[in-house]
């Protein structure tokens, strides 16, 4: 079974330019998930979707992030402008239920790195 | 607001022996769940041990094992016979029943040394 894929896995641009992340959950599965993982930090929750509707999205700066999951499928997260702060490990996970509760294991991707200079 | 401490920002251990991780939660919620995930050196993160609330009984897997005490809010790690691939960042988490939001704490950085 193929995991979650990411993509690129490395990202380097200027601060207020844009930059986009795609990511491809395990097929099959509901729920589709973006975290910000600053340096030293544990995973923080971005947003969720369940198939092609946000379920949360309400640690998500919406001045600058956006995220789309068309068809339910694949996903794609964009800043926009960047800034310094930006610079951190973004992850996608996916799980294959509504993710309502702990029972539903979440399946992480490799993430892209990303540096805002 | 729900809070995970892992207080140990690097730990090592000798290969084949053993090592206990320690995490502490703050919440006001009785049912949720606690997690430990494994994040090797550039690889994707993995879920290692999963506990429920309400279960008095401590979650096993294999090598994995977890002492949950549920009063003082501690749910630690153990790993026995400790192999090279169990090098990683370990992240301990938490979820409510029935929200979104997974909390992580900063992670533990475990070495196992030859």
């Amino acid at each position: 079974e193929a995991g979650v894929a990411q993509s690129p896995r490395y990202k380097i641009i200027e601060k207020r330019q844009s930059v986009a992340f795609w990511c491809n959950p395990i097929s099959g599965h509901a729920t589709l998930y973006w975290y910000q993982q600053i340096l030293g930090q544990g995973p923080k929750l971005l947003i969720q979707f369940q198939n092609n509707g946000v379920v949360d999205d309400s640690q998500l700066p919406k001045d600058r992030f956006s995220a789309e999951r068309l068809k339910g499928v694949d996903s794609t997260l964009k800043i926009q402008p960047a800034k310094l702060e930006d610079s951190a490990v973004y992850l996608c996970a996916s799980s294959l239920g509504p993710g309502l509760t702990g029972r539903e294991t979440q399946y992480f991707g490799p993430g892209t790195r990303l540096l805002v200079l | 607001a729900q809070t995970v401490t892992q207080s140990q920002p690097e730990m090592s251990v000798q290969e084949a022996e053993t090592v206990t991780l320690s995490c502490t939660y703050d919440t006001s919620e009785s049912n949720y769940y606690l997690f430990w995930y494994k994040q090797p050196p550039s690889r994707q993160m993995i879920l290692v041990i999963r506990q429920e609330a309400y279960k008095q009984q401590n979650a096993t897997e294999n090598r994995f094992s977890v002492n949950f005490q549920k009063a003082a809010k501690s749910f630690s790690l153990k790993i026995s016979d400790s192999q090279l691939g169990d090098t990683a960042m370990y992240f301990c988490a938490f979820i409510r029943y029935n929200n979104n939001d997974m909390r992580f704490g900063a992670g533990t950085r475990l070495t196992v040394k030859p």
